[in-house]
């Protein structure tokens, strides 16, 4: 996949268990974040979002936690599954007034072991 | 709805040639943005299309160039490639404000 030889911090965790990536977002002003998933050979999979008026939004087996204050946001995923296993990356949208543009995390890597 | 979809899926050129990617977003999005993705840099953004304008751009020297017609599909081009050229090219539609971007499979360009 496009992440091999990228030295990607590893998440590893056990079948079953819940996971938590974090992410340390750098603009204050941003306004909405994102999380995607990538998995090897595929763009990246819109997993679920939080604007900046929010701390925590639910998603089927997905939480999102956004705190402002430390400019920090993670992604807790419940009863981790093999399928589960790829590279995760948050991003954030300044909105309107910066364009379009996404700035992306450097991405982390979830194996999920059987 | 069909999603996003990005021709060629893979491609081979040499240094020097240049090359040319479309993208067909998804239907009644306007919005196109254009990423790279590389092993040593990850996801960096290269420019954004609104309406057949270019609304924002990224780091990217001017080899790299893009358009976007009036139906919303887009085409980015490289021109004189070099070796550090090669990755995967992603592009991400949306229906045009600070939404969700949704993101195509890739092309993955070599130069050899």
């Amino acid at each position: 996949g496009e992440n091999v030889g990228l030295h990607l911090p590893t998440l590893s965790v056990q079948e079953g268990d819940n996971s938590i990536i974090n992410c340390a977002y750098s603009n204050s002003a941003s306004d909405y974040f994102i999380w995607y998933k990538q998995e090897s050979g595929k763009g990246p999979q819109f997993i679920i979002d939080i604007r900046s008026n929010m701390d925590k939004r639910q998603g089927q087996r997905v939480t999102v936690l956004l705190n402002k204050t430390v400019k920090h946001l993670s992604l807790q995923i419940a009863a981790t599954q093999p399928g589960d296993s790829a590279v995760y990356f948050c991003a954030e949208n300044m909105g309107k007034a910066a364009g379009n543009k996404l700035t992306f995390g450097g991405g982390t890597r979830v194996l999920v072991k059987p | 709805k069909a999603g996003v979809t990005q021709t060629p899926r893979y491609l081979i050129k040499t240094r020097g040639q240049q090359v040319t990617l479309s993208c067909s977003p998804i239907s009644g999005h306007r919005s196109v943005s254009w990423y790279q993705q590389t092993p040593g840099q990850g996801l960096q953004f290269l420019f954004e299309y609104f309406s057949e304008t270019q609304r924002n751009k990224g780091n990217f020297p001017g080899r790299f160039s893009g358009r976007q017609f009036s139906n919303s599909r887009s085409e980015m081009n490289v021109s004189t490639l070099e070796l550090g050229d090669s990755a995967l090219y992603l592009c991400a539609s949306s229906p045009g404000g600070p939404d969700t971007q949704y993101f195509g499979p890739g092309t993955r360009l070599t130069v050899l």
